[in-house]
């Protein structure tokens, strides 16, 4: 199946720093990304949808301000989380999609934790 | 999306086929069921998916019922690695994927 990577892997910051996170499908372009948020024993929650060259669409209750998406090429998208404070400390899941694939396949993960 | 409902949890002995249902009695006739499981503190995993007719693959058999309301993704030998949350997920091809709860399975020596 296609490959997805993140990096870094897991990151500690200090609160009201910016922590950026790199989303690359390795082996097939993708058209579309999804940024997800996990909390211990919870399930995937999406936080925005990006689309190659196009503003992200991001869902109900989720900061755009806040968590920065960019997607400017076919196989990287990005993810900052601005002004980080302890409660942004989660597992960050992106994954990718390409023209005409009718799956999504998704990255490893990225642990924050904000000090 | 469409709703799915599986139950919160599961075990199965190793060595043995883990059966694992889904009910998604809404699913229109566009959309796709999917599953996906994840492992403790990784990304989620592809597993199959299907539109209307059973699918196989080097990982597990999805099998989806004539009126496509439920399905059944079956692992056919167990092993203590396949020990996950699986989630069934319906959507359309090409559409986000919102998760549910999942089921989680306990794979036991």
């Amino acid at each position: 199946g296609a490959v997805v990577s993140q990096h870094p892997s897991r990151v500690i910051c200090k609160s009201g720093t910016s922590v950026k996170i790199e989303c690359r499908s390795l082996d097939f372009q993708a058209t579309t990304m999804f940024w997800y948020r996990q909390f211990p024993k919870q399930s995937l929650m999406l936080m925005a949808t990006s689309n190659e060259g196009s503003k992200a669409t991001y869902e109900q209750g989720v900061e755009k301000d806040k968590f920065l998406i960019n997607h400017a090429s076919l196989t990287l998208s990005t993810l900052t989380v601005t002004s980080a404070h302890p409660e942004d400390s989660s597992f960050y899941i992106c994954s990718a999609s390409g023209t005409g694939q009718e799956t999504q396949y998704f990255g490893p993960g990225t642990r924050l934790l904000v000090l | 999306d469409a709703k799915t409902t599986q139950p919160p949890s599961m075990d199965c002995a190793e060595g043995r086929a883990a059966n694992l249902p889904c009910n998604h009695s809404t699913i229109s006739g566009n959309e796709y069921v999917y599953w996906y499981r994840q492992i403790h503190s990784q990304g989620p995993q592809y597993i199959i998916h299907g539109l209307k007719n059973n699918e196989t693959n080097e990982m597990a058999s999805l099998i989806i019922t004539e009126d496509r309301k439920s399905s059944t993704l079956i692992l056919p030998h167990a092993t203590l690695r396949d020990t996950a949350v699986y989630y069934c997920i319906v959507r359309p091809g090409g559409f986000k994927t919102i998760f549910g709860a999942g089921t989680r399975l306990f794979v036991k020596a």
